[in-house]
């Protein structure tokens, strides 16, 4: 069974560092890692989708690096800001016969302080 | 841009009562999930319709959850009777046919039950 964790499970930091968020999973055969920001009490906004074939993604400051082998991913966030505060989720899409679910780890609690 | 809509946002019962969600797609996904999300913890699939079809509602406590997709676009899901342990976040989302294809989620609706 697919097991997905995220370190750490929150993180405080000042305006304008860089920071990385991590990702890890148990099984290495999977389709594609998403990762999310969740605002508190609202849904879930996708930020970035890493194909199994492919080692990274990047959005404006956000970067993104997968390690099948390794079960690993990473969401590496420049200059950080205080908007930037939320919780990130990340979730992998398993090789299955049927169906395409995601499984999804418990999430990093950002908060970035002004 | 097109999103995914659920009604209500925020949903008080009291236990053992019935209680329903709906979810609208976005137009032209053919494949549907609602997910549960618990306080703390990232979304676990209940269901995925592909088209009307259930393709997986293996962890649907089919005793007392119910859902349908009866035109294969929107979807209901019910709870009857709902329990203290009910309480939480149900996400709706979609997705094009492909299974690597990127999920999109809805706002969700709180649930709380009394």
């Amino acid at each position: 069974k697919q097991e997905v964790t995220q370190i750490p499970a929150a993180l405080s930091v000042p305006e304008g560092e860089n920071l990385v968020l991590n990702c890890s999973f148990t099984d290495s055969a999977i389709y594609n890692l998403q990762w999310f920001r969740q605002d508190p009490g609202k849904g879930l906004t996708s930020l970035l989708l890493i194909q199994s074939s492919q080692r990274e993604q990047t959005s404006g400051r956000l970067n993104a690096s997968l390690d099948k082998s390794s079960g690993r991913s990473t969401l590496y966030i420049a200059a950080s800001q205080p908007g930037d505060s939320a919780t990130y989720l990340c979730a992998v899409r398993p090789l299955e016969e049927y169906g395409n679910k995601l499984v999804f780890g418990a999430g990093t609690i950002l908060r970035v302080k002004s | 841009e097109a999103e995914v809509a659920q009604s209500p946002r925020y949903k008080i019962t009291e236990k053992s009562q019935a209680v329903a969600f709906w979810c609208d797609p976005i137009s032209g996904h053919a494949t549907l999930y609602w997910y549960r999300q618990i306080l703390g913890q990232g979304p676990e699939l209940l269901v995925q319709f592909q088209d009307e079809s259930v393709v997986d509602d293996s962890q649907l406590p089919k005793d007392r959850f119910s859902a349908e997709r009866l035109k294969g676009v929107d979807s209901t899901l019910k709870i009857q009777p709902a329990e203290l342990g009910d309480s939480a976040m149900y996400l709706c989302a979609s997705s094009l046919r492909t299974r690597a294809g990127e999920q999109y989620f809805g706002p969700g609706t709180r649930l709380t039950v009394t």
